[in-house]
């Protein structure tokens, strides 16, 4: 039973580059969250998916990201004209449906490095 | 104001004693959840523990356990006879009842000596 799948796990990128980071949820999950972990901080929400759905993207900032969640394959988090700043673990989590007792379970995150 | 609030940068454990890590929120929602998730040096994050803001008693899960004080707004997590393996990050998190995000606190970063 594999848990969620990340990839790459460490990615980097030249400044202007675009980066991309893959999530497979968990079987049987259709719920996708995607959160930024800066260095020495703790994660921070940035936008929840269903399939084919964006449903709060409150939390992504307003240019040079995207999020998608295809009705097959990963859930892909995209990233234009990579800055310094956008260097962090940037972490995907699944759950099976959207409730406050629902568990969130992780992946092992994508470390993106921009130089 | 902050929503979850942990006040502790860094904890030190001896092996096998307990240790608690502390852990405060704020809400108005009457339905929320509370989590805590492990960090490894690795940077995987691990769920520990869940408590639900109706359950009448303390969340357990093998050698951890939840301090849920609901009036303190307190939701405290305590580990058992630790172990070297324990050493990492802690993150508490809540997710209310009327969002599907999980708000993190800033951690604290537990050291299990021999």
């Amino acid at each position: 039973n594999a848990g969620v799948m990340q990839n790459p796990r460490h990615l980097v990128r030249r400044r202007g580059q675009e980066a991309r980071l893959r999530c497979s949820p968990m079987k049987g999950h259709s719920h996708v969250y995607w959160y930024r972990q800066l260095p020495e901080e703790g994660l921070k929400f940035m936008v929840y998916l269903q399939k084919e759905n964006i449903i709060d993207e409150s939390g992504m900032p307003k240019e040079r990201f995207s999020a998608e969640f295809p009705k097959e394959g990963p859930s892909i988090l995209r990233i234009q004209q990579v800055v310094r700043g956008d260097s962090a673990a940037y972490f995907c989590a699944s759950s099976p449906r959207t409730d406050p007792t629902d568990t969130q379970y992780f992946g092992p995150g994508t470390r993106l490095t921009v130089l | 104001a902050q929503k979850i609030t942990q006040t502790q940068p860094g904890m030190f454990v001896q092996e096998k004693e307990a240790v608690t890590l502390d852990c405060t929120y704020d809400t108005s929602d009457p339905s929320y959840g509370l989590f805590w998730y492990k960090q490894p040096s690795s940077g995987e994050m691990i769920f520990l523990i869940y408590q639900g803001s109706y359950d009448q008693q303390n969340a357990t899960e093998g050698r951890y356990s939840l301090n849920f004080q609901k009036a303190r707004k307190s939701a405290n997590l305590v580990i058992s006879a630790s172990q070297l393996g324990d050493s990492a990050m802690y993150f508490c998190a809540m997710r209310e009842g009327n969002t599907d995000k999980l708000i993190f606190g800033t951690g604290t970063r537990l050291q299990v000596f021999p």
